[in-house]
């Protein structure tokens, strides 16, 4: 089993729509999570940051953490054909290292 | 801004043939990185340093080799590059996660653009 598992895509969504991406993990000991956005041809970008579970919004987006299940999801409210991208989920226990294990990413195409 | 320039964007090179793929930062961060970025497997972490002349093995370092004789400077090396080194490879740097929680910096990874590196 991966250590962070998230469904690789491509996703289609029409323009205007509510996205839901997610990510699974195993190591309980992870507490920060984060969602980093990677254009083509780009490399990636912070979107999105929380400390241990909760919810966190900025703008259109939202970031959501459920230590409880080992789940965490970002929303995308209002789509736009600006965000498609691939979305990487990253997390870390913040111990030695403090390495970020990565997701494999979701394609993500917003269809105008 | 943030920026962190990787030397080459695309390599085409041969098996056998040694590889430097250079990183610098800008900002004075303490940590860089070198990834691999390869289809259905996201981001691997090949090696990273937390300091001028430290490195640290990350999850696939066989068949590479790291430098990093300044703070802003981060080499990759491939000694004798094979077919299955053909991929993207990401160079970051951070500040260090000052594990205090959310206010605590946040150690926010900065990505260069990639060089896509295609072994022969």
């Amino acid at each position: 089993q991966k250590e962070v598992e998230q469904d690789p895509g491509p996703l289609s969504v029409p323009e205007g729509a509510i996205v839901s991406l997610n990510c699974t993990y195993s190591n309980s000991a992870f507490q920060y999570f984060m969602w980093y956005r990677q254009y083509s041809r780009k490399g990636p970008e912070l979107l999105m940051y929380t400390y241990s579970s909760g919810n966190k919004e900025d703008g259109r987006f939202t970031a959501q953490v459920d230590k409880s299940s080992k789940y965490i999801s970002l929303f995308i409210r209002d789509s736009q054909p600006s965000d498609s991208a691939t979305y990487l989920c990253a997390m870390s226990a913040g111990n030695y290292g403090q390495n970020f294990v990565f997701g494999p990413g979701t394609r993500l195409s917003v269809l105008p | 801004d943030v920026k962190v320039t990787q030397s080459s964007r695309y390599l085409v090179k041969r098996t056998g043939e040694k590889v430097f793929l250079e990183c610098v930062q800008d900002m004075d961060h303490e940590n860089m990185f070198w990834y691999r970025q390869d289809p259905g497997l996201g981001l691997r972490l090949i090696y990273f340093s937390y300091d001028v002349k430290m490195k640290e093995k990350g999850d696939i370092p066989e068949g590479y080799s790291v430098s990093r004789e300044k703070k802003e400077r981060f080499s990759l090396i491939l000694e004798s590059a094979s077919t299955n080194q053909t991929s993207m490879y990401l160079c970051a740097s951070s500040f260090p996660l000052l594990t205090t929680g959310d206010l605590a910096n946040t150690g926010e990874l900065f990505f260069g653009e990639g060089s896509r590196l295609t072994v022969l």
